[in-house]
């Protein structure tokens, strides 16, 4: 009941397309779902986050869809670039409750 | 804002030394602070919950005794990593609860290398 689980694993999307990583949860509990990018040799860092009172949040290229009946929800990076190649990380959190992270998903953008 | 800096960036030790990472929320108070193991292309594992004042919460498997935290005041969480051996070799990951709860702001990371 404590897994997110994360796919795919990895993404090769060429420049300009779409990348979409998808996050499932198990416990109705959490109410914080963020996204992490990460660098190699690098710390995490937040990307964008979004709570169950919304089904959707953008900021800028990256935007995230949430699916509160289906307990799914996903990352979506418009007109990728190279510089978006890292690893992306969803978690699922909440108070009272530790980041459970997804295993990670390593995207490679094409030029 | 919410800047997490860690102390070493990678250190180099024998085997059998200890180790001591400090993490430090730069800009923010942090009541409570996370620490992290990556190994390669994995996932993060979470250590250990560390709240300040407070002795710290320890994930099942984690050795408390190998893996000591302080977190002695509200921008300050240390991670020693005692008579450490080759299989602690690892990336050390610290985070903190940011000024909104519940978000996590992450350091850079501490690459350790036992030898």
């Amino acid at each position: 009941q404590q897994q997110v689980k994360q796919s795919p694993q990895s993404l090769i999307v060429q420049k300009g397309g779409i990348s979409i990583i998808n996050c499932a949860y198990e416990n109705t509990a959490f109410d914080y779902f963020p996204w992490y990018q990460q660098f190699p040799g690098k710390g995490p860092a937040l990307l964008i986050a979004i709570r169950p009172d919304v089904s959707e949040k953008k900021e800028g290229r990256f935007t995230i869809s949430f699916n509160k009946s289906a307990k799914q929800f996903s990352l979506h990076i418009m007109d990728s670039q190279p510089g978006d190649s890292a690893t992306y990380f969803c978690a699922a959190g909440g108070q009272g409750f530790s980041f459970i992270f997804g295993k990670g998903t390593r995207l490679l953008v094409k030029p | 804002g919410a800047v997490v800096s860690q102390h070493p960036s990678w250190v180099i030790c024998k085997s059998g030394t200890s180790v001591k990472i400090e993490c430090r929320s730069l800009d923010f108070q942090a009541t409570t602070m996370f620490w992290y193991r990556q190994f390669p292309k994995q996932s993060l594992m979470l250590m250990a919950t560390s709240n300040e004042g407070s002795k710290a919460t320890y994930e099942q498997g984690v050795e408390k005794d190998k893996f000591l935290i302080n977190h002695a005041s509200l921008t300050l969480s240390t991670l020693t990593v005692t008579s450490a051996h080759p299989e602690d070799s690892s990336f050390y990951i610290c985070s903190a609860e940011g000024p909104r709860t519940d978000t996590q702001y992450f350091g850079p990371g501490t690459r350790l290398t036992v030898l």
